[in-house]
């Protein structure tokens, strides 16, 4: 496709149980970023993958958050045993390069619900 | 580590009034400054951004921004506002030589009435 896509645009989920969120970025964008936007928080930083580099997990709230990215390019974010507090929109974003003056192209996120 | 300050949460305005939204950040040395609009129901997308040169750059929609070294700030400008301006607007910092991570502020939620 021509942008960034998420799967799925919303999960709702119960309290305790695992989630898979999936992100596909642009074709030959090398770097690919995670990011969760709380209400009223802005987007808060989780995970980035540059090209065959170790992943920067700095951002990761919790070790029941972790991500990989397969072959370069489709991207899966879990969460295991979640939480109320991680519900929140989860957005990906893809860049061709990763450099710091480049602009992110993003998808339209994955609304999370934990009841 | 770098961080932004959008002070202004929420702005509501009428058609043709002017708009400036404020950004500043902390980092000492070189960033590259970025702002990004998410209209209602679409995707994060970028509306200008500011890496070397001219520091009052333009971009999309009448949309410019002036870069101030001396007060670390990155305001959003447009003199003449349009209901179809109402977004989520963020701002976002990229340090040059940094972790290639861009920061981004909490966001301001503009409503333009018509």
């Amino acid at each position: 496709g021509a942008g960034v896509s998420q799967s799925p645009s919303n999960k709702v989920t119960e309290k305790g149980k695992d989630v898979e969120l999936r992100c596909d970025p642009i074709s030959g964008h090398t770097a690919l970023y995670w990011y969760r936007q709380s209400l009223g928080q802005g987007l808060e930083f989780l995970i980035y993958f540059q090209g065959n580099s170790a992943p920067d997990k700095s951002g990761l709230p919790s070790d029941r958050f972790s991500a990989e990215r397969t072959g370069g390019s489709v991207s899966t974010l879990t969460i295991q045993r979640t939480q109320q507090e991680d519900s929140a929109v989860y957005l990906c974003a893809s860049s061709l390069a990763g450099t710091t003056n480049e602009k992110l192209f993003f998808g339209s996120g994955t609304q999370l619900s934990v009841l | 580590a770098q961080s932004v300050s959008q002070h202004n949460h929420h702005v509501i305005l009428s058609e043709a009034a002017s708009l400036e939204l404020g950004c500043n950040y902390s980092y000492g040395g070189t960033v590259n400054l970025f702002w990004y609009v998410q209209y209602p129901g679409q995707h994060l997308q970028l509306l200008l951004k500011y890496f070397s040169g001219d520091p009052l750059v333009k971009g999309i929609k009448g949309f410019e921004a002036e870069f101030i070294k001396s007060k670390f700030s990155f305001n959003l400008r447009k003199p003449s506002v349009q209901w179809s301006d109402t977004a989520e607007y963020f701002c976002a910092v990229n340090p040059s030589g940094g972790s290639y991570i861009p920061t981004f502020g909490r966001g301001t939620s503009l409503i333009v009435h018509p």
